[in-house]
């Protein structure tokens, strides 16, 4: 089945504690993203990445690290969270068809809260 | 320029109605509008995308009316069904150079049956 797998899908951590965010895709989708998810706020992006080795900065990178050293896998890492990175994060991927929207997806979803 | 405005923020439809919901965009050089839907507990998912080169793009039940004039886009959910009960989230994107979206805030639709 195709998707895009996302571990843990709940965790609750302390202030200061690193931790990752796992997401892997079996469709070997090029393009790879990561969201957050927030109540009147919709869905803002933090990074996204074209391929293997390429990253970039979305709308929200503060906080965030990021790496694509495998095709299928695109880990997210706070290296030292906060309360304000309290969220829904989704992970999501699609094709990379330039100058065309590919549609995106999206993991189920990890419901992160830093205490 | 970068924002989409979503409304309403949530919506109560009678199972049989007509669910509508608003986008409106700024940057001109937004050139596809993707709808996604989002049941509890999972990611959203396309729903149904139209580019400005048409004003109206219909599936099934779901239609979506584009102007670009007025740089507007709603969803329509004709006979509404309590299946259809999710958040529904508005996005605009960029010709695909980064596949960009930039997402609504959303709307928490509940149909009563």
């Amino acid at each position: 089945e195709a998707q895009v797998t996302q571990n843990p899908r709940y965790l609750i951590t302390v202030t200061g504690k690193k931790l990752t965010v796992t997401c892997s895709q079996n469709m070997n989708h090029e393009y790879m993203s990561w969201y957050r998810q927030d109540p009147g706020l919709g869905l803002r992006q933090i990074y996204y990445s074209m391929n293997v080795e390429v990253t970039d900065k979305g709308d929200v990178p503060e906080g965030y690290k990021v790496s694509r050293k495998e095709k299928r896998n695109f880990p997210l890492i706070l290296e030292s969270p906060s309360p304000n990175q309290t969220s829904l994060y989704f992970c999501a991927s699609s094709t990379h068809d330039r100058g065309y929207n590919s549609p995106l997806h999206f993991g189920n979803g990890t419901r992160l809260t830093v205490t | 320029q970068q924002q989409v405005k979503q409304s309403p923020q949530s919506l109560i439809v009678q199972k049989g109605g007509i669910s509508i919901i608003n986008c409106a965009y700024e940057n001109t050089a937004f050139d596809y509008f993707p709808w996604y839907q989002q049941f509890p507990g999972k990611g959203p998912a396309l729903l149904i995308a139209i580019r400005p080169d048409v004003s109206e793009k219909k599936e099934g039940r779901f239609t979506i009316s584009f102007n670009k004039s007025a740089k507007q886009f709603s969803l329509h959910i004709m006979d509404s069904q309590p299946g259809d009960s999710a958040t529904y989230f508005c996005a605009a994107g960029i010709g695909g150079a980064t596949n960009k979206l930039i997402f609504g805030t959303g709307t928490l639709l509940a149909v009563q049956p």
